[in-house]
């Protein structure tokens, strides 16, 4: 069955670190990744995604994304996190065959300390 | 960049009654719409999706006669919460896209948070 796991429920980071939030992903063929942020009580923005071509992705905010298909990874990154930073990050699927769909991950609360 | 908008933006309602909620895309038409619902601090669940001028095609174990879809044009789709009860009471949040592919850009409304007492 196809899914999509965050294995990091709620991290936290200070402000000014490195983060790296983790997504691994099951489904017979590379799907369409992306990653979106949610603050609370508020839709979803799309930070950045991967269709094809360079495996190392660059997004709004300074975030980049690297696919690493030998491992079925998709890990969300960011040299120096703000505070403004402190969301909800979901990692997301589209099955290229699947009218555009998309199956989330369960999200990762990210906190950040001054 | 596109817009899409939801209608309420929240709602509290009595248990029995019904309510419905708007998603409209604002400057751009879109044929394939998606509905979701997240419960707190959880992640986002598809619910169904709606094609313009066709039926809603819904997940696995979501109750098409409870949730109503409606997408009579390509900027309007609408989900009516029938008989809601204080189980139905969540975070709902729309999606549209132009054209209903994987590659396509989908365009997320802010939610209604459904409260049903």
């Amino acid at each position: 069955a196809q899914s999509v796991t965050q294995p990091d429920i709620h991290i936290t980071v200070s402000e000014g670190a490195s983060l790296e939030l983790r997504c691994n992903y099951s489904y017979g063929a590379t799907p369409y990744l992306f990653w979106y942020v949610q603050s609370p009580g508020q839709g979803l923005q799309l930070l950045l995604k991967y269709f094809s071509g360079d495996t190392l992705v660059q997004g709004i905010k300074g975030f980049e994304a690297e696919f690493k298909r030998s491992q079925s990874s998709f890990n969300l990154r960011k040299p120096s996190v703000h505070w403004s930073d402190a969301a909800e990050y979901f990692c997301a699927v589209a099955p290229p065959d699947q009218g555009g769909k998309l199956i989330f991950g369960q999200g990762t609360e990210l906190s950040v300390k001054p | 960049g596109a817009v899409v908008s939801q209608h309420p933006s929240r709602v509290i309602c009595k248990s029995g009654t019904s309510v419905k909620i708007e998603c409209r895309s604002l400057d751009f038409q879109a044929t394939t719409m998606f509905w979701y619902r997240q419960f707190p601090k959880q992640s986002l669940m598809l619910m169904a999706t709606s094609n313009e001028g066709s039926k809603a095609t819904y997940e696995q174990g979501v109750e098409k006669d409870k949730f109503l879809i409606n997408h009579a044009s390509l900027t309007l789709s609408t989900l009516t919460v029938t008989s809601a009860h204080p189980e139905d009471s969540s975070f709902y949040i729309c999606s549209a896209t132009s054209r209903g592919r994987a590659t396509d850009m989908q365009y997320f409304g802010p939610g209604t948070r459904l409260t049903v007492l």
